[in-house]
């Protein structure tokens, strides 16, 4: 198993530009989840899923949407990039609400 | 509001020693506390995890302990090696009854071994 794969690994946007974070698992797990880590700061949840067609938001959801058409995949998008966005981004699933397998992020920069 | 406060900040010791790190959380009600290592530039992994009832567990070299009373866990690692610099987080999952937005993340403990 590959577990969780993201891409791009880093990624440098302008001001107003659009983008999606890919992030892939092949652990058929039902809950995916999307994290932002800034700086000395620890991971806040953007977006989570609990299966396919079913995604709800987290404690900072501004700024992002997601869509969850397969159970394997679970993009995030950023509309209208802002500098407040640059972040490290983790994509993460679990079976349920147990132990999660995290991806090894992408590093974006909003310049 | 949940926290989850972790002490120290960083730490730096000799490859070898023993450390222990702390975790105090306000997290209520309580369902789980896990470990993580997180090494630079890469995901989180999962070290332990405990529940209410769980008081120690122990993966190798790292042992975890739990008192859901005072609500405070502790991660201790022995004989500490070069492998184990990376930062190790905390995290304190509410029992929502099976909502998945209940984790509330602490910011960890950057580890430095020195050779």
């Amino acid at each position: 198993n590959a577990g969780v794969t993201q891409t791009p690994k880093f990624r440098i946007l302008k001001i107003g530009q659009s983008m999606t974070l890919q992030c892939t698992q092949d652990m058929n797990h039902n809950y995916m989840y999307w994290y932002r880590q800034d700086p000395g700061m620890g991971l806040k949840l953007i977006y989570y899923s609990v299966g396919a067609g079913i995604t709800d938001k987290g404690e900072v959801p501004n700024g992002y949407n997601v869509s969850r058409s397969t159970t394997e995949d679970f993009p995030l998008r950023l509309e209208l990039a802002a500098p407040s966005q640059t972040s490290v981004y983790f994509c993460a699933s679990s079976l349920y609400t147990d132990t999660q397998y995290f991806g090894p992020g992408t590093r974006l920069t909003v310049l | 509001k949940n926290q989850v406060e972790q002490s120290p900040q960083s730490l730096i010791i000799l490859e070898g020693k023993n450390c222990t790190l702390q975790c105090n959380y306000t997290v209520s009600p309580f369902s789980n506390l896990r470990w993580y290592k997180q090494d630079t530039g890469r995901g989180p992994v999962s070290l332990t995890i405990m529940t209410f009832s769980e008081n120690t567990k122990s993966n190798g070299r790292y042992t975890a302990t739990l008192d859901a009373d005072t609500k405070q866990s502790s991660l201790h690692i022995t004989a500490s090696q070069l492998s184990d610099s990376a930062s190790y987080i905390c995290v304190v999952t509410e029992y929502s009854g099976g909502g998945a937005d209940g984790l509330t993340f602490g910011k960890g403990t950057h580890l430095i071994i020195q050779p």
